[in-house]
C-alpha cells in the first residue's frame, strides 16, 4: 500500500476561494482523520470518520470548515470561503482502530495552504 | 483542562550524544500515549505506543517511559544520529479525546 495519500502537497489561493483538500486512506483502515498544524497551535483534530460517518467535528473551528467521505476510499476537507488564518498544513490520517484503541495512525504527506 | 505540555521546546545537542524528551499531561481518563517523529515538510510517524498498564517500551534507539500514576512520560534517544533531527510530539488519548503536546524540535549537530 502507498501510504494514506493527500493532495495537492501545495495549494495558494486568495482569500474567499474556495479550498477542497483531498485524502486518500490506506485500504482497509476504517478510520480517517484530519488535523491542522500551526506554528503557534501545534496539531490539532479537526474531526474523524469511523466507516466513512463523522463521529467528531468539535474541533472544526467554524462553519467555513467542512469535511465529507462519501466511501471507504475518499475524503475531502473544503474552506469557503478561505482566510489568511487558514494558513497552515493539513494532515490526514487512518488507523485501523480508533485512537483509544494501540493500533498506529498513518499520516499523509500534508497538504500546505497558503491563503493570501 | 486537558492538557499535554513537552518539554524542552527545542533542544541541540552532539551526534553520538544521548537525550531524554518529556512530556507531561493532565488528559482523563487516559488511554493511551503516543510519541510521534515528525521529519520537516513530512507527517507524523508514530514510534511508540504505551497503556496505562506499560512502564517502557523501546523502537530502536529510542526508549519510551510512562508513570501513570505521575501522568509524565519521556522519550530518551540513545547515540543520537544526524536523521534524529525532527520534532517529536507526545500525544495522548482518552475517552474520544485526542491531545497534541505542541513538541519538542531536536537539532543534531555533527
Amino acid at each position: 500500500d502507498a501510504g494514506v495519500i493527500q493532495s495537492p502537497r501545495h495549494e495558494v489561493t486568495e482569500m474567499g476561494q474556495e479550498v477542497t483538500l483531498r485524502c486518500k486512506p490506506i485500504s482497509g483502515h476504517d478510520y480517517l482523520f484530519w488535523y491542522r498544524q500551526t506554528m503557534m497551535r501545534g496539531l490539532e483534530l479537526l474531526i474523524y470518520f469511523n466507516n466513512n460517518v463523522p463521529i467528531d467535528d468539535s474541533g472544526m473551528p467554524e462553519d467555513r470548515f467542512s469535511a465529507k467521505m462519501p466511501n471507504a476510499s475518499f475524503s475531502t476537507l473544503k474552506i469557503q470561503p478561505s482566510e489568511p488564518r487558514d494558513s497552515a498544513v493539513y494532515f490526514c490520517a487512518s488507523s485501523f482502530r480508533g485512537a483509544e484503541s494501540n493500533t498506529e495512525a498513518f499520516f499523509g504527506q500534508g497538504t500546505r495552504l497558503t491563503v493570501v | 483542562k486537558n492538557q499535554v505540555e513537552q518539554s524542552p521546546q527545542s533542544l541541540i545537542i552532539l551526534e553520538g550524544k544521548n537525550c531524554t524528551l518529556q512530556c507531561n499531561y493532565t488528559v482523563s481518563p487516559f488511554s493511551n500515549l503516543r510519541w510521534y517523529k515528525q521529519d520537516t515538510g513530512r507527517g507524523p510517524v508514530s514510534l511508540t505506543i504505551m497503556t496505562f498498564s506499560e512502564n517502557t517500551k523501546s523502537n530502536g534507539r529510542y526508549t519510551a517511559t510512562l508513570d501513570a500514576d505521575t501522568k509524565q512520560s519521556s522519550l530518551h534517544i540513545t547515540a543520537s544520529q544526524l536523521s534524529d533531527s525532527a520534532s517529536y510530539i507526545c500525544v495522548v488519548s482518552g475517552d474520544d479525546k485526542i491531545i497534541f503536546g505542541k513538541g519538542t524540535r531536536l537539532h543534531i549537530l555533527p
